[in-house]
Order: C-alpha cells, then sequence, then structure tokens
C-alpha cells in the first residue's frame, strides 16, 4: 500500500538554525512527489515538485532532495515567517491518487 | 491570474442534516480535487475529476457524500446525511493536468457538525 510519513511532527527552530525535513514514501513507482507549504486556516500551497532521485530544487532559503525511498526539505537560515505546516505528498505511476502525509509544523522563532 | 475559488468559507449544521459545497477551478485546469482535512493530519483526497469524469473516488464514503462536475468546470460535493465525523476542512484544488500535477488549492470550508 501507497504510504507517506513525514517527521518529526513538530519541529522549532530559532531564527537562522538550519535544519531539515524529512518525508518516507513507499510506492510502487514514484511519478512525482511534491512539497507543500499551509499556514493556518489556508490551503496548502505548493513549492516543489520531484520526478526521479537525484533530483533537487531551490526557492528562497528552501531546497528539496529526493532519492528513492525519501525526500528531505531543507531550510537556511530560517526566518519567523517561514513557520507554517510542510506538506509531503506523492503521486504513484499507474493511477492518479495523491497521497499526504500528516506534514510537519515548523516554528521560527526571532 | 484568480485562484481557486471555494464557498461557504465555514458551516456549522447538526448531524443528520445536509450540506453543500462549491468550488469554482482556475480557468483552464482540467483535473479538480475534493480533499478531506482533518485536524491536524494531511488533506485526504475523496474525488478527483479530470473533465467531466470522475478518475478515482475510492476514499469518497458514497453511502453519504456525492460530488458533480458541471461541464467540466465548477463542481459541489454533498453530504447527506452529515455524522459528527464529518467535521473537517473541504478543500477544493486544481491542476492543468499531465504532467504538470502540481495541485493548487482553494481556502477551503471549515465545516462543523454537532
Amino acid at each position: 500500500e501507497d504510504q507517506v510519513t513525514q517527521s518529526p511532527e513538530a519541529l522549532r527552530l530559532q531564527e537562522g538554525e538550519s535544519s531539515s525535513l524529512n518525508c518516507s514514501y513507499t510506492v510502487s513507482g514514484l511519478r512525482g512527489l511534491f512539497w507543500y507549504r499551509q499556514d493556518p486556516g489556508k490551503g496548502p500551497e505548493f513549492l516543489f515538485t520531484l520526478y526521479s532521485a537525484g533530483e533537487e530544487k531551490e526557492k528562497e532559503r528552501l531546497k528539496a532532495t529526493l532519492t528513492k525511498k525519501e525526500s528531505f526539505l531543507h531550510i537556511t537560515a530560517p526566518k519567523p515567517e517561514d513557520s507554517a505546516t510542510y506538506l509531503c505528498a506523492v503521486q504513484a505511476t499507474g493511477g492518479f491518487k495523491t497521497i499526504f502525509g500528516a506534514g510537519t509544523r515548523l516554528f521560527v522563532k526571532a | 491570474e484568480a485562484g481557486v475559488a471555494q464557498s461557504p468559507r465555514y458551516k456549522i449544521i447538526e448531524k443528520r442534516q445536509s450540506v453543500a459545497f462549491w468550488c469554482n477551478p482556475i480557468s483552464g485546469h482540467a483535473t479538480l480535487y475534493w480533499y478531506q482535512q482533518i485536524l491536524g493530519q494531511g488533506p485526504k483526497l475523496l474525488i478527483q475529476f479530470q473533465n467531466n469524469g470522475v478518475v478515482d473516488d475510492s476514499q469518497l464514503p458514497k453511502d453519504r457524500f456525492s460530488a458533480e462536475r458541471l461541464k467540466g468546470v465548477d463542481s459541489t460535493l454533498k453530504i447527506q446525511p452529515a455524522k459528527l465525523e464529518d467535521s473537517a476542512v473541504y478543500l477544493c484544488a486544481s491542476s492543468l493536468g499531465g504532467r504538470d500535477t502540481e495541485a493548487f488549492f482553494g481556502q477551503g470550508t471549515r465545516l462543523t457538525v454537532v
């Protein structure tokens, strides 16, 4: 069964303290892995799509990487405005369903 | 570019009542999704449309939930009758389709069943 597990559930950082969020996945074949950001009371906002192992994408302080079993979202020198829930999702080949993980709640303190 | 529009933003109903949610996707997006997000969890796909047709509704509780997409554009999701465990945020999303499967989400409808 296709599955997505995110860790940690919550992460508290000081401003400027770099860290990484993990997304482990189990799918029969990967069509794409997605990262989203969700602020309280809002819908998820698309960040990145990764398609194959070894692929990396960057946007401002965020960098997403992908291996055959997991993805990391690296946050460099975070700011308080980076505080949000970060969601990972996978779409398997041979189907259309996108499966989301439970998310990592990130808190960045000034 | 206008985003995905959803209404209402909030709804409170009693159990066994009916409720309907409306979604207008981004213009030109062929794929439309309805997700259920329970507090503290990630979104769970309820139903996915490609134009007018349903491509996945495997997790839609069909005894009480129904959805339609009119003329391949707007969509409605209905719950009849509602249960306490249906309390959640209902998110609508759309995407271009094809390999560009990143989805753009609306703000959601927060449903409380009392």
